[in-house]
């Protein structure tokens, strides 16, 4: 069956921009979770969909961050007024449960100039 | 102090050696980890979860010490596909679901 899928796989923006990347999370998966990944770090957690839900936003580092999902399926995470430091893969990955094996999406490596 | 923290490596070790890492994690309070394998500029895979008794797969051996708050990973008889980063899992259940990621370490398999 079809996994998890992101979109784009690349976005080169300019600073200052508003850019959205997208989840499509495997059908019935209840859990969704956005994490961003620099270069030799592990994924780091930014937030986690229980449904329409967001149970934990912990995770976003300010409020130019936002997410959402409004049916319970597809994610959209929302940058504005990006900055530099913002590049990097941004991963999505979903899972049937909260306790259960996640199932990560390729990615979408952003590059903010 | 990292709340999840793993040996960077690079381990670099020759084809059919034995291997074993470590993951120490700080909040007692954490309940369920894993194993995860990334290869270069792939995402995620689960390798194995851990439980309290310690589980096996294959070549794989996982153990869970709760009194010291680490996890372990033992690859025997390595293989050159084996080469890749792992990363240490760890999710704490408080008001939420927590999942925390370590750094990797990166494992390097030669002929």
């Amino acid at each position: 069956g079809a996994g998890v899928s992101q979109t784009p796989s690349n976005k080169v923006t300019e600073k200052g921009k508003y850019v959205e990347l997208r989840c499509d999370p495997i059908s019935g998966h209840t859990a969704l979770y956005w994490y961003r990944q620099s270069l030799g770090q592990g994924p780091e957690f930014l937030i986690y969909f229980q449904g329409t839900g967001a149970a934990d936003d912990s995770g976003l580092p300010n409020d130019r961050f936002f997410a959402v999902r409004p049916e319970g399926s597809v994610s959209t995470l929302k940058i504005q007024r990006t900055e530099r430091g913002d590049s990097a893969v941004y991963l999505c990955a979903s899972s049937p449960g909260t306790n259960n094996e996640q199932f990560f999406g390729p990615g979408t490596r952003l590059t903010v100039l | 102090r990292k709340e999840v923290e793993q040996d960077p490596g690079p381990f670099n070790v020759p084809e059919g050696a034995t291997v074993a890492f470590n993951c120490t994690y700080s909040n007692s309070a954490s309940q369920s980890f894993f194993w995860y394998r990334q290869d270069c500029r792939k995402e995620p895979k689960l390798l194995m979860s851990v439980y309290s008794s310690g589980n096996e797969d294959g070549r794989f051996t996982a153990q869970l010490n709760r009194a010291s708050q680490y996890i372990s990973l033992l690859i025997r008889d390595s293989k050159l596909s084996d080469s890749a980063t792992y990363l240490c899992v760890v999710n704490v259940y408080s008001s939420a679901s927590k999942i925390i990621f370590g750094s990797g370490t990166r494992l390097s398999i030669r002929p």
